[in-house]
């Protein structure tokens, strides 16, 4: 059983429905992130929260949405989405970031599978 | 952006024989984690590695930190088929994770 539950598992949508992915994690982690993969292509980073705050947007185009209402919930809202927006995104979450003499490992759900027609 | 490259790309061997995955990059990292991920699924935490230098065993899976916190391998003994599975190195620095391009194992019986 994991600590991160994504919902829904898997996702079809137009490309000019609304939807929504949900993340929630168990683990009282301070930092949550989407990432998207897609075949042949490292896992891209797409958003970072720490303690309720973004702080890291790649340049992700505006069709995709976060929210992090609280430390143990994140969402990404889908808008006007493109074909090639079609991949398994998955969130993830860690104790503290990334760097320093802390470890901040990650901790992913089990994806969300978006298919967009 | 850090890139990590890993190498191969795909794997394909025997049961029981043994492997090594590298995880190389031109930039410094203040920690790298090995991650598995089975089709459908997120990817595992396998191992996470801090000091340069650091080699760390988990059965028969041996991790090992350069010296210079820039580059990481990854090798298994005696593979077995349910070592099967995407394997993919990140580092981190700040509060972001770098991940490789990832390595497909499959071990046939």
């Amino acid at each position: 059983e994991t600590g991160v539950t994504q919902t829904p598992r898997h996702l079809v949508m137009g490309m000019t429905n609304k939807k929504s992915l949900k993340c929630e994690q168990h683990l009282g982690h301070n930092a949550m992130y989407w990432y998207k993969q897609s075949a042949k292509k490292p896992l891209e980073l797409m958003f970072v929260y720490s303690l309720e705050e973004r702080v890291e947007n790649n340049s992700v185009p505006s069709r995709f949405s976060p929210e992090c209402p609280n430390s143990s919930h994140l969402f990404l809202h889908l808008h006007t989405l493109q074909p090639e927006d079609s991949a398994l995104y998955l969130c993830a979450s860690s104790l503290y970031g990334a760097g320093g003499p802390r470890t901040g490992e990650l901790f992913f759900g089990e994806g969300s599978r978006l298919t967009v027609l | 952006t850090q890139l990590l490259e890993q190498s191969p790309q795909f794997l394909s061997i025997q049961e029981g024989e043994n492997l090594t995955v590298y995880c190389n990059s031109s930039s410094v990292f203040s920690s790298l984690q090995w991650y598995r991920q089975e089709p459908g699924e997120g990817p595992v935490l396998l191992v996470t590695v801090v000091t340069g230098g650091e080699v760390k065993k988990l059965k028969r899976l041996t991790f090992q930190f350069g010296d210079a916190r820039k580059d990481s391998s990854l090798h298994i003994t005696a593979a077995q088929p349910g070592d099967t599975g995407l394997y993919l190195c990140a580092g981190g620095n700040q509060d972001q994770f770098y991940f490789g391009t990832g390595t497909s194992l499959t071990v046939i019986p």
